[in-house]
């Protein structure tokens, strides 16, 4: 497709479960972010991928989060003994090139996995 | 911590208006910084930018002003259409510094027909 895809689109779970959260960024799109939206927030950054490594990780919660990009392009962000506390929607998104190259921060992204746990 | 935020939660506005969307910010480090607009079930989408060096940019009906004294940003849609009415997102990077967006809370535009 021609635009970030996110799958699921919604994921109900129970606490303490596993969930994985799959993002297709926009083909050649270097850049690969994950940012989570609570209810009334705006998104929060979680991680940035440039290529296939973490460049920046310093916004993933706890050691329970974890996120791979093992060919640069599909990303897929894990989370471990899920509690209430991680229900949000979870937002990807792609650039071409990352910000401090002179992007002028316009990111794509996707419509986002709402995670409930219950 | 809230480096970047948005006062007001929603506001409402008659078609063909203009709306005033406004933004603040802390951290001084800040020298880009982006409108995004959002509809319901699905992604934010960018709508315009403005670099710390510049205090105005204009796209269409679409106008971003910057203050950097105050720490003050500031969208202005004119004339409101309905199809405008979304949420919108003030957001803001370091170029320098951390390779990432800092978003408000967001406010939700309403444009009454």
């Amino acid at each position: 497709g021609a635009g970030v895809s996110q799958t699921p689109s919604n994921k109900v779970t129970e606490k303490g479960k596993y969930v994985e959260l799959r993002c297709d960024p926009i083909s050649g799109h270097t850049a690969l972010y994950w940012y989570r939206q609570s209810l009334g927030q705006g998104p929060e950054f979680l991680i940035y991928f440039q290529g296939t490594g973490a460049a920046d990780d310093s916004g993933l919660p706890n050691d329970r989060f974890f996120a791979v990009r093992p060919e640069g392009s599909v990303s897929t962000l894990k989370i471990q003994r899920t509690e209430r506390g991680d229900s949000a929607v979870y937002l990807c998104a792609s650039s071409l090139r990352p910000l401090l190259a002179g992007n002028t921060g316009e990111l794509f992204f996707g419509e986002g996995s709402r995670l409930t746990v219950l | 911590d809230q480096q970047v935020k948005q006062n007001s939660p929603s506001l409402s506005v008659q078609e063909g208006r203009i709306s005033i969307l406004n933004c603040d910010y802390t951290n001084s480090m800040f020298d880009y910084f982006l409108w995004y607009k959002k509809y319901p079930a699905e992604g934010p989408t960018f709508l315009i930018s403005i670099s710390s060096i510049k205090d105005k940019n204009e796209d269409g009906r679409f106008t971003v002003f910057l203050n950097k004294s105050a720490k003050h940003l500031s969208l202005h849609i004119v004339p409101s259409q309905p199809g405008d009415s979304a949420v919108y997102f003030c957001a803001a990077s370091a170029l320098d510094g951390a390779n990432n967006l800092f978003f408000g809370t967001g406010t939700r535009l309403t444009v009454i027909p």
